[in-house]
């Protein structure tokens, strides 16, 4: 059990579209997403934490309005990456947070973004 | 705010040997973990650490918790190549249950 998915595994896109990057609790309803980045070589970023029916709350440093990210519903979290820049490429990183078991996160396979 | 800091960032170490990675982080924490990432690929979940003094041992890794110390560490004995990848340390914290993530260890074992 405990299974996140990710869609898509990767995309690239032209500077200035957007792209919309799917995660999903398959087994278990989620309370909490989560959304990270991880550039090259480094760690893992926490961008934001969403809750099902409310809005994101975004670290310090993400633009809200470039990150748009929506949890319509316990089991489906989405982040937009609104007018992609080739710095916003990166491997993105969801995660979902099962109430059972003391918001352990469970991680998705990750999406990578590259930009053009 | 919570800074975990993770050491040495890189590892390079023959087959057969023993070494520790090192994770202290700033302030309590009830959990910790512990990942590890292939390249290209996303987290796999090794240890959760709940409690002081808590060991916790998978194959040739070992993990302990120091919450006095605020010091966790991640002990590989007789390293394999199928050991090399980047691993992380991770502290709970918030009311969200939000994890910190310390800078990664890329260990490489050379045959």
């Amino acid at each position: 059990g405990a299974v996140v998915s990710q869609h898509p595994s990767w995309v690239i896109c032209k500077s200035g579209t957007s792209v919309k990057i799917e995660c999903r609790s398959l087994d278990f309803q989620a309370t909490t997403m989560f959304w990270y980045r991880q550039f090259p070589k480094q760690s893992l970023m926490l961008m934001a934490t969403s809750n099902e029916g409310s809005k994101a709350t975004y670290e310090q440093g993400v633009e809200k309005d470039k990150f748009l990210i929506n949890h319509a519903s316990l089991t489906l979290s989405t982040l937009t990456v609104t007018s992609a820049h080739p710095e916003d490429s990166s491997f993105y990183i969801c995660s979902a947070a099962r109430l059972s078991s003391y918001n352990e996160q469970f991680f998705g396979p990750g999406t990578r973004l590259t930009v053009l | 705010e919570l800074k975990v800091e993770q050491n040495p960032l890189f590892l390079s170490m023959q087959e057969g040997k023993n070494y520790t990675i090192y994770c202290n982080y700033s302030t309590t924490s009830d959990r910790l973990y512990w990942y590890r990432q292939d390249p290209g690929k996303s987290l796999e979940s090794l240890f959760v650490l709940l409690s002081n003094g808590a060991v916790k041992q998978e194959g040739r890794l070992m993990a302990s918790l120091d919450t006095k110390a605020r010091l966790s560490t991640l002990h590989i004995t007789a390293a394999v190549h199928d050991l090399s990848a980047t691993y992380f340390c991770a502290v709970v914290s918030g009311s969200a249950r939000q994890l910190t993530f310390g800078s990664g260890t890329q260990l490489t074992v050379l045959p």
